[in-house]
């Protein structure tokens, strides 16, 4: 079945430091790709997204492209924040539409 | 623009309990689900509903029941709680399933002992 595998954290790093966050994943098919961002003490957020091959999706900074040779969509930021520390979801619906398939998450802490 | 409003936020229940943790969206979306969390577990799917009226199980349904009577309502029952389902409980909703943003509640966090 569907499923998404992302890195393993916790990510901690210094301000202004370069941030990847790996994800692949596994379907049927080239579903819509996301990333969730959960801040402490919230509910999940959309951070971006990306419908197709070859898409880039983009928000406050963080990039990711929706790679189909390598079935990845790696999250990049170039200078983190101290307010970007979080835990940070990848996901893709599944081929029947029904529901987001999630990754384990990874949490991202930016010490200044 | 009140989203997507989960109740309760903390709720601590004995084993064989039962109760019903609530959620409402006031963006007239269609399809509404529920998941839960678990420490390195991700967030699994319990119940979804594609509209009033209709609902299917996702990933981990047992010991939960669910009804969609409205489009805003997508209650969540726990029919006789279990200390397995000690758990973060999250409500989302979307326009439709495919392709479009989820607007998730805040969550409630459950504790059964």
């Amino acid at each position: 079945g569907d499923s998404v595998t992302q890195m393993e954290g916790p990510v901690t790093l210094s301000e202004e430091a370069f941030l990847t966050i790996n994800c692949t994943y596994t379907a049927t098919g080239y579903p819509s790709l996301f990333w969730y961002v959960q801040y402490p003490g919230e509910g999940l957020q959309l951070l971006l997204k990306a419908t197709k091959a070859d898409d880039k999706g983009s928000n406050k900074g963080f990039e990711a492209t929706y790679r189909k040779e390598t079935t990845s969509f790696h999250l990049e930021k170039g200078s983190v924040q101290v307010s970007d520390s979080a835990v940070y979801f990848c996901a893709l619906i599944n081929q029947a539409g029904t529901a987001l398939i999630f990754g384990k998450g990874t949490t991202l802490s930016v010490s200044s | 623009n009140a989203g997507v409003t989960q109740t309760p936020k903390f709720q601590v229940l004995k084993t064989g309990q039962s109760m019903t943790l609530q959620c409402a969206q006031d963006m007239n979306h269609e399809y509404m689900s529920w998941y839960r969390q678990d420490p390195g577990m991700g967030l699994r799917l319990i119940h979804y509903s594609v509209g009033a009226g209709i609902t299917d199980q996702g990933e981990v349904p047992n010991g939960y029941n669910v009804s969609r009577s409205t489009t805003e309502d997508f209650p969540l029952r726990l029919l006789s709680a279990a200390p397995s389902q000690t758990s973060v409980y999250f409500c989302a909703s979307s326009y439709s399933s495919r392709n479009t943003e989820a607007f998730f509640g805040q969550g409630t966090r459950l504790t059964v002992v």
